[in-house]
C-alpha cells in the first residue's frame, strides 16, 4: 500500500512560472516531511522541510503548503529557472522516511 | 569527509553472484540508512542504524540482503546470490539525528547496481 501519493508525475513549466507539486499521505504517525531534490546520477538532497504544526514554510522561491486535516502538502517553485529542472521528491517520516514517485520537472527557457 | 561517500558507484553482478556495497557516513553522524530506488520511482527503506546497532531491517526484501555497522561508523550492504529484480540504485544517507523524529538526512551518490 503506497503511503504517499504524488502528483503530478511529469510537469513543464515556463521560465519565471510557478511550479505545484502535490503530495497526499495516509499514516497520522507521520511528523515530518520533507522534499528534495535529485539531479540524475546524484543522490537526493534535502530543499525544504515542515512539521505538521505549521501550515506554511518558504525558503527563497521555495514554499511548502501544509494542511493537516485533509492529510495533504505542497511544493511550490516560484519563478521557476531552467536550473532547478530536476526530479522531486516528497516524504513523510515516522523514524524512516516514506518517499512518493517523483516528479519529474522541466523549465523551459 | 564533506559528504557522505558510497563505493563501487556502478556494479555489475552475474546473476547469483555476492556483492557489498560501501557506505562512509559523515563524520560523527549517529544514524544511517539505506534505501533502494528502482528507476523512475522513490527511493524505498531497507534498513537504519543507530550507531552500531541495526535498529530496523524492515524494509529488507528478503533474507539475502544483509546490511553491517560494526564499529558505528562505514556500513556494507551484502546482497547474495542476486537476481535480476536486485538492479536498482542504492542510496545510504547519513543523520546526526537519533530516535523517532529524524531531522535532516544527508544522501550519498549511490550504487548503482545491474545483475544481469
Amino acid at each position: 500500500q503506497q503511503q504517499v501519493k504524488q502528483s503530478p508525475q511529469s510537469l513543464i513549466v515556463q521560465k519565471g512560472g510557478i511550479s505545484i507539486i502535490n503530495c497526499a499521505y495516509e499514516n497520522t504517525a507521520f511528523d515530518y516531511f520533507p522534499w528534495y531534490q535529485q539531479f540524475p546520477g546524484k543522490g537526493p538532497a534535502l530543499l525544504i522541510a515542515i512539521r505538521p504544526d505549521v501550515s506554511e514554510k518558504k525558503e527563497g522561491r521555495f514554499t511548502i503548503s501544509f494542511n493537516k486535516s485533509a492529510k495533504q502538502f505542497s511544493l511550490h517553485i516560484m519563478d521557476s529557472q531552467p536550473g532547478d529542472s530536476a526530479t522531486y521528491f516528497c516524504a513523510a517520516d515516522a523514524g524512516k522516511s516514506t518517499f512518493g514517485d517523483g516528479t519529474t520537472l522541466t523549465v523551459k527557457p | 569527509g564533506a559528504g557522505v561517500s558510497q563505493s563501487p558507484r556502478y556494479k555489475v553482478a552475474k546473476r547469483g553472484q555476492d556483492v557489498a556495497l560501501r557506505c562512509d557516513p559523515i563524520s560523527g553522524h549517529v544514524s544511517l540508512f539505506w534505501y533502494q530506488q528502482a528507476l523512475g520511482q522513490g527511493p524505498e527503506f531497507l534498513t537504519y542504524f543507530q550507531n552500531e546497532a541495526q535498529l530496523d531491517k524492515s524494509g529488507l526484501p528478503s533474507d539475502r540482503f544483509f546490511a553491517e555497522r560494526p564499529e558505528g561508523s562505514v556500513s556494507t550492504l551484502k546482497i547474495q546470490r542476486t537476481q535480476q529484480e536486485d538492479s536498482a540504485v542504492y542510496l545510504c544517507a547519513s543523520s546526526a539525528g537519533t530516535g523517532g523524529t529524524i531531522i535532516e538526512q544527508f544522501f550519498g551518490p549511490g550504487t548503482r547496481l545491474t545483475v544481469l
